[in-house]
């Protein structure tokens, strides 16, 4: 089945406290992104990738790092969380940039 | 800068009629636009898309109509059923070149009630 998941589906954790939430897809995708969701503001693009090797910063960065060492798995890094990173999260992979994304079921994260 | 607005944070419509979903953009290089559905606790669906080359594409009880003069698009549900409740998030991309992706409206929430 195609699709794109996401780990962990929620997390509580502390200001601070490195944390990475993992993102794969089995569809051979070529972009993949990373958003945010928040009352009022919609889906907000953090960071996405072209492809291997290549990312860049979407409209909100701050205070998020992602790698893509594969073309299946794109990890959202939060080094030091602060409250204001509690969202609901959402992986999204597509063929290409342009094209529709498929979305990951998402990850709501609550820093304390 | 806002370049894909849904105006109507939300929408209620009796089931059985039409409902009608409204977004505008802002960029004329936009020229493919989808509408995404989300239900709580879910990540957002794919549910119907149309180029610019097209003035409207329907699939099932779904259409959407492209006004580009305007800058503006519609998604009609007819008829709407209980299970059409959910967020509908508009979105828009430039096929051409730059390196975005898709741009999201903020969303409007549909309440279909019986």
């Amino acid at each position: 089945e195609a699709q794109v998941t996401q780990n962990p589906r929620y997390l509580i954790t502390v200001t601070g406290k490195k944390l990475t939430v993992t993102c794969s897809q089995n569809m051979n995708h070529e972009y993949m992104s990373w958003y945010r969701q928040d009352p009022g503001l919609g889906l907000r693009q953090i960071y996405y990738s072209m492809n291997v090797e290549v990312t860049d910063k979407g409209d909100v960065p701050e205070g998020y790092k992602v790698s893509r060492k594969e073309k299946r798995n794109f990890p959202l890094i939060l080094e030091s969380p602060s409250p204001n990173q509690t969202s609901l999260y959402f992986c999204a992979s597509s063929y290409s940039r342009a094209a529709t994304q498929y979305f990951g079921p998402g990850t709501r994260l609550t820093v304390l | 800068d806002q370049q894909v607005k849904q105006n109507s944070p939300s929408l209620s419509v009796q089931e059985g009629r039409i409902s009608i979903l409204n977004c505008d953009y802002t960029n004329s290089m936009f020229d493919y636009f989808l509408w995404y559905k989300k239900y709580p606790a879910e990540g957002p669906t794919f549910l119907i898309s149309i180029s610019s080359i097209k003035d409207k594409n329907e699939d099932g009880r779904f259409t959407v109509f492209l006004n580009k003069s305007a800058k503006h698009l519609s998604l009609h549900i007819v008829p709407s059923q209980p299970g059409d409740s959910a967020v509908y998030f508009c979105a828009a991309s430039d096929s051409g070149g730059g390196a975005d992706g898709l741009t999201f409206g903020k969303g409007t929430h549909l309440i279909i009630q019986p």
